[in-house]
């Protein structure tokens, strides 16, 4: 069955620190996707990234990095010079490609951005 | 473009009330999701949709119930709340399968049961 594992529950940092949130998924499948998403103190959750399990280049999107490592089962997610703005729970989920393909989400990783 | 929308925002009920709760979509979309976020527990599937007139059961659909009547809407029923369905609700859509289509979610719907 497939699994995602968000270890970190908390992270606080000061602004202008880097920060990875790490993601650690477990899948059958040799093919997936695997996504983030943010949710803001506002609830709404807002798609960041989605990445197939055939491509393990690093994504960089402005202060925004992901690390993909098929070997260790990982998906880590790098903010560079955070700003209070990225104060967020951020969710990881992985979708198999077989069946239905729902999206199965970790428990989320609170970051705390403080000036 | 309103994206995905859901009514109410806020409801409290009272143990063995039944309600609705609304989903909307104006993307065409042909998926529609229903989540519940618990704390510690992130993001769990309750019922989905593939099309107009069709529904599935998800991870925890137990006590609820969905309906699918028009395409841009899904609509979560609760026949007998009980306090275990204190929750914050979510309803998404998108255009292809989780595997390949982005979700668009909705602002959410908090739900306490007393």
């Amino acid at each position: 069955a497939q699994k995602v594992t968000q270890a970190q529950t908390e992270i606080s940092v000061v602004e202008k620190e880097d920060v990875t949130l790490d993601c650690v998924y477990e899948t059958r499948d040799t093919t997936y996707y695997l996504f983030w998403y943010k949710q803001p103190p506002s609830g709404e959750l807002v798609f960041l990234i989605r990445r197939n399990s055939f491509d393990e280049q690093n994504e960089i999107s402005g202060r925004y990095s992901w690390n993909f490592q098929k070997s260790t089962s990982s998906f880590n997610f790098t903010i560079t010079a955070s700003q209070v703005v990225d104060s967020a729970v951020y969710f990881c989920a992985l979708s198999e490609t077989t069946g239905f393909q729902k999206l199965v989400f970790g428990t989320g990783t609170r970051l705390l951005v403080s000036p | 473009n309103a994206g995905v929308t859901q009514t109410p925002k806020f409801r409290v009920l009272k143990t063995g009330q039944s309600m609705t709760l609304l989903c909307a979509q104006d993307m065409n979309h042909e998926y529609m999701y229903w989540y519940r976020q618990d704390p510690g527990m992130g993001l769990r599937l309750i019922h989905y949709s593939v099309g107009e007139g069709t529904t599935a059961k998800g991870e925890v659909p137990d006590g609820y119930n969905v309906s699918r009547l028009k395409k841009q809407n899904f609509l979560l029923g609760l026949e007998s709340a009980a306090p275990s369905q204190t929750s914050v609700y979510f309803c998404a859509s998108s255009y292809s399968t989780g595997a390949t289509g982005e979700q668009y979610f909705g602002p959410g719907t908090r739900l306490t049961v007393t």
